[in-house]
Parts: structure tokens; sequence; C-alpha cells
């Protein structure tokens, strides 16, 4: 257990749909990141956030949102859902900004029919 | 263009023998350089991290070398085991805005008995 909680660990949901995807950081870890992985591509950065504030942003579509709480879990929202957004969606947290040396949540595995 | 390349893409072995797994990069300024362990459908497990002036790092039977002069790395597995089995993914961190990481594609090894 790497400490980092992700819920659901599938989802399957027809498209043009909208779905909420969880993360819990580990204890005293202050930055998120979310991360897409399709089918045989590499991991593709999202977003991070840190302490409540969007830090980065990476290929994020429009479609896609997400926030951090004053409790520090972030949550993932998927719009419009379509086929090629089936992937595993990865969160990671870090204790500090820079992200060096962060750790990976287990993963929700997204399947839009 | 900031890139992470990895080779090879595949790689089957024998349990008990070693192997050697390359990135090459062209990250520029270069921060530091991450090489990830990644089960099938888990998320990614960091193995080492290394800065601009180390040139090795050891976790167990996995030693990562770098070359900054010639931007390669290298992650030698030794004594491979079953449980080597998984998806090897050099990361590079940008040292410019937002410390950005970029990913390769990583080298799928399987160790077969």
């Amino acid at each position: 257990d790497s400490g980092v909680t992700q819920t659901p660990k599938h989802l399957i949901t027809a498209t043009g749909q909208r779905v909420t995807l969880r993360c819990s950081p580990r204890s005293g870890d202050l930055s998120v990141y979310w991360y897409q992985q399709s089918l045989d591509q590499g991991l593709q950065f999202l977003i991070q956030y840190y302490n409540g504030e969007e830090r980065a942003k990476g290929n994020i579509l429009e479609r896609f949102s997400a926030q951090q709480f004053p409790d520090l879990h972030s949550e993932l929202n998927l719009s419009s859902l379509e086929l090629g957004d089936s992937a595993l969606y990865f969160c990671a947290s870090s204790v500090e900004a820079a992200n060096y040396g962060y750790t990976f949540g287990s993963g929700t595995r997204l399947t839009v029919v | 263009k900031n890139q992470v390349e990895q080779s090879p893409q595949s790689l089957i072995i024998l349990e008990g023998k070693n192997c050697t797994l390359q990135c090459n990069y062209t990250v520029s300024p270069f921060s530091n350089l991450r090489w990830y362990k990644q089960d099938t459908g888990r998320g990614p497990v960091s193995l080492t991290i290394m800065t601009f002036s180390e040139n090795t790092k050891s976790n167990g039977r996995y030693t990562a070398t770098l070359d900054a002069d010639t931007k390669q790395s290298s992650l030698h597995i030794t004594a491979s085991q079953l449980s080597d089995s998984a998806s090897y993914i050099c990361v590079v961190g940008h040292a410019g805005n937002n410390r950005k990481l970029i990913w390769g594609l990583g080298t799928s090894l399987a160790v077969n008995p």
C-alpha cells in the first residue's frame, strides 16, 4: 500500500456521461498530481494541485477538471466522455510542490462504452 | 524538443540473467532522472532518482547510471527474478518552469522461468 488511495478502482460508463475520480494523498503530502495512461501509451500529466491551489497544468482537456479540497483530497471530473477517454487514471502525491520523489496510487481504470 | 527515448521497447530474458535498459534524453535544462517500475495495471513505483552530480545509484538488484554529458542513462538488473516482469519507465525532470517531468514510454520486460 503506497498510502495514496484512489477510488473507485474500476468504472464503466457510457459515452456522453460524467464521472468523478477521487484521490486521497499520503498523510502529510500537500501536492496531488493526476495522470492519464491510455493502452500502450506513456503516462500523460494532466494537472497538479498544491495545498488547494492549481500549480501546473499539462495536457488536460477542457472537458476535464479537477480540484483539491481543504482536507487535501482531490477529485478529477471527466465530462462528455468519449470512447478515447478509456484509460487508467493515476493520482500521485508529494510533500512539496516541486514534485521530487512522489508516490503513485493504484489507479482508476475507466472504460467508456 | 524535450524528449525521453527508451530502448529496447520490449525484452524477454530468462530468470537469473542480467539485463540493461537504456534511456536517452534531450531535456534541457536537466534537473533529475528517475527510473520507475510499473506492474501491469498498477501505479509506477520509484526505483532510483539521480541528480546532475550523481552518476550511479543502486536499489537492491537495480543499478542506474547517468551520463549527463551524453544525456544517457541505463538501468541494470542483476540476477533477474520472475517478479521483475514489468514496464520500466525513465523520467527526466525539467529544471525550468514548474519542474515538468518528461516521461518515456517504457521498456516492457518479461522474465521467463
